[in-house]
C-alpha cells in the first residue's frame, strides 16, 4: 500500500464547478505540500501545509493532521485549471533529508 | 530572481551508456533535490545535497551519484543506463533542506533504448 493515497485518480468536470482532490496518508508528516503538473512535466508547488487551512486565489488547501487527510478544493474551475494535482509528504524526522513522498496524482479536465 | 533551470530537455541514449544531467537552482537556494517519475506515476526520491554533500537518499542503486557544486547547482549522473531508466528525472532547489518549501525545474525527459 501507498504512504500517500488520492483520489479520485481522474476527474473530468464542467467550468464553473468546485472541485475536490482528496490526499490520505499513513505516515507521521512534518508538512504536507500540494503541486500542480502541466504536460510537459514542470511542476509549480501550490501549498505547504502543516496544520488548518491555506487560500490563494480560487485555490483552497486544508489538512487534518488527527485524520491524516488533506483535500485541495478548486472554486469556480476553469479550463486553464487542468493538470495533474500531486499531493507530497514530508516525513517527521526525516528533516527534509528523505525527500517528499508523493502520491500519483489526480489528473483534472475541466470542460468549457 | 531566476528559478531552477535543468538541461538538456530531452535526451536519448542507448543501453548501457552513461549520462549526466544538469540543475541551476534558484538563487539563495543550498539545497537541490533529484526525483524520478515514471510514465504515469507520481515522482520517486533519488536524493537530496546540502552544502556539496549527500545528505539523504532514496531507494535506488549506487550507480545513480550525484554532485553539487560550490554555487549550489547539482548534477545526476547515471552509469550503465537500463531501459527501466526511462522516466522524467526533476530537480527541485530549496533553502534549509526544504524547511521553506520547494520549486521545481521543468525537468528532463529521459529515454534509454
Amino acid at each position: 500500500k501507498n504512504e500517500v493515497e488520492q483520489s479520485p485518480q481522474n476527474l473530468t468536470a464542467q467550468e464553473g464547478e468546485f472541485i475536490t482532490i482528496n490526499c490520505s496518508y499513513s505516515v507521521g508528516i512534518s508538512a504536507l505540500h500540494w503541486l500542480q503538473q502541466h504536460p510537459g512535466g514542470g511542476i509549480v508547488s501550490l501549498f505547504m501545509l502543516s496544520s488548518g487551512k491555506k487560500k490563494h486565489g480560487r485555490l483552497i488547501a486544508t489538512i487534518n493532521i488527527q485524520e491524516k487527510h488533506s483535500s485541495l478544493h478548486i472554486t469556480a474551475s476553469h479550463p486553464r485549471d487542468s493538470a495533474v494535482y500531486i499531493c507530497a509528504v514530508e516525513k517527521v524526522g526525516g528533516g527534509g533529508a528523505d525527500g517528499l513522498t508523493f502520491g500519483k496524482g489526480t489528473h483534472l479536465i475541466i470542460q468549457p | 530572481e531566476t528559478g531552477v533551470t535543468q538541461s538538456p530537455t530531452h535526451l536519448i541514449k542507448t543501453r548501457g551508456q552513461q549520462v549526466t544531467l544538469r540543475c541551476s537552482s534558484q538563487s539563495g537556494h543550498n539545497t537541490v533535490s533529484w526525483y524520478q517519475q515514471a510514465l504515469g506515476q507520481g515522482p520517486q526520491f533519488i536524493f537530496q545535497y546540502y552544502r556539496e554533500e549527500e545528505n539523504g537518499r532514496g531507494n535506488f542503486p549506487p550507480r545513480f551519484s550525484g554532485l553539487q557544486f560550490p554555487n549550489y547547482s547539482s548534477e545526476l549522473n547515471v552509469n550503465a543506463l537500463e531501459l527501466d531508466d526511462s522516466a522524467l528525472y526533476l530537480c527541485a532547489s530549496s533553502l534549509l533542506q526544504g524547511a521553506l518549501g520547494y520549486t521545481f525545474g521543468s525537468g528532463t525527459r529521459l529515454t534509454v533504448v
